[in-house]
């Protein structure tokens, strides 16, 4: 168990819709990282934050948009979802967001839009 | 631009075994290296990660890995391979940039 949490752990939706991931971080992690997991691109960067601020954004899409809220929980937001939105998403916290820092996995939420 | 090369997709070797998982990494200056092995249905678990200083990197579940910088790669081997060790390994490499690039993945499968 790496202490990271994420809600849900599943997800079955229709296309066009949104939906919203939960990720908690370890305690005394300030930094939140999220992640796609398809098969097709792999395990794909998508966004960081650090203590409530944007740090670094990869591959995102413009339909997609995260939060980290004060007491350090992230929320990332998919709109208007397609069928190639189906993957594994995955949160991750550090210590302190540096490119050095041992990254924590969560379980991953599995995302499937039909 | 920055990038990480896992050459093989799936390996398959002998309980018992030596394992080694390459990995070649495309970046200008030297990187943060790490190596992360998933589970199925699992989430993601670092098993090592390199700096700088001895270029002999000892992780978790006796893995170990070797960073050559004249060949930009950071295989990861373990000398005796066991049936729990099947599982997806990743090779990942972060720079200043914040950014972490995650290699496809090698798949290994542990045949008895």
């Amino acid at each position: 168990d790496s202490g990271v949490t994420q809600t849900p752990k599943h997800l079955i939706t229709a296309t066009g819709q949104r939906v919203t991931l939960r990720c908690s971080p370890r305690s005394g992690d300030l930094s939140v990282y999220w992640y796609q997991q398809s098969l097709d691109q792999g395990l794909q960067f998508l966004i960081q934050y650090y203590n409530g601020e944007e740090r670094a954004k990869g591959n995102i899409l413009e339909r997609f948009s995260a939060q980290q809220f004060p007491d350090l929980h992230s929320e990332l937001n998919l709109s208007s979802l397609e069928l190639g939105d189906s993957a594994l998403y995955f949160c991750a916290s550090s210590v302190r967001g540096l490119a050095k820092d041992t990254q924590y996995f969560g379980p991953g939420t599995r995302l499937t839009v039909l | 631009a920055q990038s990480v090369t896992q050459p093989d997709i799936h390996i398959t070797v002998s309980e018992g075994a030596s394992l080694e998982l390459r990995c070649n990494y495309s970046y200008g200056a030297t990187p943060y290296l790490f190596w992360y092995v998933q589970s199925p249905g699992q989430g993601l678990q670092l098993l090592l990660k390199y700096f700088s200083g001895d270029t002999l990197v000892q992780g978790i579940k006796g893995f170990e890995a070797e960073f050559k910088r004249s060949q930009s790669s950071f295989n990861l081997r373990k000398p005796s391979v066991h049936w729990s060790d099947a599982a997806e390994y990743f090779c990942a490499c972060s720079t200043g940039g914040f950014k972490t690039i995650f290699g496809a993945g090698t798949r290994l499968f542990v045949k008895a």
